[in-house]
């Protein structure tokens, strides 16, 4: 089965605080993990890549990986109203043929 | 500069009339892929492709047509439109190395059958 779950929302966070969003797949041979951002009618641009179990930082973002448990999440610090936005997790499922396979998306609101 | 072009970027037609939504990249990329986004449901993949010549079926085919003559063209082909193809198309392309490689995504295509 190819399934991306993710959270659901919508999430709100205050400004300046830290949005936490989750994220399970199905498929244990996966090894490339992505988080999209996508603001409505726009299309998604990639926010962080990660393929190996840990912390990857990019400035304000976190991805985490756990392939044992088949969880990849993001943490947002020190959010903005620009935040606001649809966030997808997409995972590149190689058991079915490096198929890209999209979550739902959780819709996140930075309050001012 | 680097990127994925699609047109038409939106288009109203009729139920039964052929329509071909182009998708081109400038990035060398042997894989292709097309979604489609409906509220709620997400983006789901319609067809994929791995390289010239080669194709694959998504989570949601039926109703389109793909092609992969060259490698930097993708077209979704719509033989005979229906109300319920009426979405956000999106085509989105990546390079795959080895086991890395983003989807680099064009700026969409909004589709309406009547």
């Amino acid at each position: 089965q190819k399934e991306v779950e993710q959270n659901s929302g919508p999430l709100s966070v205050p400004e300046g605080a830290i949005a936490s969003l989750n994220c399970t797949y199905s498929d244990r041979g996966s090894q490339s993990f992505f988080w999209y951002r996508q603001y409505s009618g726009k299309s998604p641009e990639l926010i962080m890549s990660i393929y190996s179990n840990g912390d990857k930082e990019d400035g304000r973002f976190t991805a985490q990986l756990n392939k044992a448990s088949q969880y990849v999440s993001l943490l947002i610090r020190d959010s903005q109203p620009s935040d606001s936005a649809t966030y997808l997790c997409a995972v590149n499922m190689r058991s079915y043929g490096q198929n890209f396979v999209f979550g739902p998306g959780t819709r996140l609101s930075v309050l001012p | 500069e680097a990127q994925v072009t699609q047109n038409p970027r939106y288009l109203i037609t009729v139920t039964g009339k052929k329509l071909t939504v182009t998708c081109s990249q400038n990035m060398n990329h042997e894989y292709m892929s097309w979604y489609r986004q409906d509220p709620g449901l997400g983006l789901r993949q319609i067809y994929y492709s791995m390289n010239v010549e080669v194709t694959d079926k998504g989570d949601v085919p039926e109703g389109y047509k793909v092609s992969r003559k060259e490698k930097r063209n993708f077209p979704l082909i719509l033989e005979s439109p229906s109300p319920n193809q009426t979405s956000l198309y999106f085509c989105a392309s990546s390079p795959l190395t080895a086991n890395t490689g983003e989807l680099f995504f064009g700026e969409g295509s909004r589709l309406t059958v009547l």
